[in-house]
């Protein structure tokens, strides 16, 4: 109940295409979903989170949708670059805790 | 947001010796994070460390292998102990320095022969 399962485990998108990693949960205390960018050497970096309350959020190229009812949220990255090849995260944060529960992971590979 | 730093960033070590790895932050935090993250695989939460208390180990982990200090406000540090080559990992540190979110440090990149 405590896990949070991610895929695709990779994905290999064209440049200017749309890439789209999905999350699924199950215990419903989870209230903060952040997800995490980590290039190879690197220690993971913020992407982008939100709280159960919206259905999606937006930053820049990044946009998070989640769907409360089906306990599941996922990560589009319009227009993808090859810069934006790395591996990402999703997390789940535990209400009253401090504590993130991350996903497997998602390697993304943009082709030029 | 927050600027961890973290030392060393990686190191070669026999069986059974230790390690120490420092993490330094640049603002004065609360909560303090270890991770360790194994080749190619998801992050796990070793023990989360608060200044002027014991560190709160995960389940799986004990504080005899994982010794942490956490002596003021911007500094910690875990000792990986009686190593073996199954401790071979990235250990990474990370703060909470906004609500909720966390910052993390580059990461310790340890390889026990």
């Amino acid at each position: 109940q405590q896990q949070v399962k991610q895929s695709p485990q990779s994905l290999i998108v064209q440049k200017g295409g749309i890439s789209i990693i999905n999350c699924a949960y199950e215990n419903t205390a989870f209230d903060y979903f952040p997800w995490y960018q980590q290039f190879p050497g690197k220690g993971p970096a913020l992407l982008i989170a939100i709280r159960p309350d919206v259905s999606e959020k937006k930053e820049g190229r990044f946009t998070i949708s989640f769907n409360k009812s089906a306990k599941q949220f996922s990560l589009h990255i319009m227009d993808s670059q090859p810069g934006d090849s790395a591996t990402y995260f999703c997390a789940a944060s535990l209400s009253g805790t401090y504590k993130y529960i991350f996903g497997t992971g998602t390697r993304l590979k943009v082709l030029a | 947001s927050a600027v961890i730093s973290q030392k060393p960033s990686r190191d070669i070590c026999q069986r059974g010796t230790s390690l120490t790895i420092q993490c330094q932050v640049d603002s004065q935090v609360t909560m303090m994070f270890w991770y360790r993250q194994q080749p190619g695989q998801s992050l796990t939460l070793i023990a989360t460390a608060n200044q002027g208390s014991e560190a709160t180990y995960e389940s799986g982990f004990v504080i005899d292998k994982f010794p942490i200090s956490r002596p003021n406000l911007t500094f910690s540090t875990l000792t990986v102990s009686n190593m073996s080559p199954e401790d071979s990992s990235i250990y990474l540190c990370s703060v909470e320095s906004d609500p909720w979110t966390q910052y993390f440090g580059p990461g310790t990149r340890l390889l026990v022969l």
